[in-house]
């Protein structure tokens, strides 16, 4: 089984629809994090987590929310999709303890919005 | 601030050519942490290498060398005698010792024709 798993996998919704992006980890990191994918731009953060109690804005958090449910649990919302969030997001996780910070990425996420 | 610079976006090479990705950064911590990842068109990303700065020997592994040189602030990612299957983008980045960010580059698209 994955260790960092994204649901769902695709999808396809409407301008100001609300939608959900959820990942969990069974890797028993602290550290989560949701990036998004645009062609040509690379992956930017859009929200990271240190713990249960602790979000942070990323570096294009605007339009997005996030939800730290668990330990192993960070959703991410879109309040209301707009079609420049059609992009592919990435979720993320790292262990504080890892003097790299290497982060392990689940599969993607496909996101269109109409 | 950190920076990672990949300025080739594209490139184009027939099967078994020697290829090298170029990736530049910027960072004022003295202790930081350089990346590769490979994109195949399946969309996950994958874990190629990571390299702290105090280690600036070169690796290989099978096909794949990256040769690190903090004069330059290089990590460049070289492929012998390229195959199909490498074709992907391929993404460099960068942490460092005071941040908790993985910084990623644009990319490089890397196409492998037969």
């Amino acid at each position: 089984d994955a260790d960092v798993t994204q649901t769902p996998r695709n999808r396809i919704t409407k301008t100001g629809k609300r939608i959900m992006l959820e990942c969990s980890q069974t890797k028993g990191h602290d550290r989560m994090y949701w990036y998004r994918q645009d062609p040509g731009l690379g992956l930017r953060l859009i929200y990271y987590s240190f713990d249960v109690k602790d979000i942070n804005k990323g570096e294009i958090s605007d339009g997005y929310s996030v939800s730290r449910q668990a330990q192993a649990k960070f959703s991410l919302s879109l309040e209301s999709a707009i079609p420049n969030q059609t992009a592919l997001y990435f979720c993320a996780t790292s262990d504080r303890t890892d003097l790299y910070n290497e982060q392990f990425f689940g599969p993607g996420t496909r996101l269109t919005v109409l | 601030a950190q920076k990672v610079t990949q300025a080739q976006t594209e490139i184009s090479v027939v099967e078994k050519e020697d290829v090298t990705l170029d990736c530049v950064y910027e960072t004022r911590d003295t202790t930081y942490y350089l990346f590769w990842y490979k994109q195949p068109p399946s969309g996950e990303l994958v874990f190629l290498i990571r390299r702290n700065s105090f280690d600036e020997q070169n690796e290989i592994s099978g096909r794949y060398s990256w040769n690190f040189q903090k004069s330059t602030s290089s990590f460049n990612f070289t492929i012998t005698a390229s195959q199909v299957v490498d074709s992907a983008v391929y993404f460099c980045a960068l942490s460092g010792r005071n941040t908790d960010k993985l910084i990623f580059g644009t990319g490089t698209r890397l196409q492998v024709f037969p």
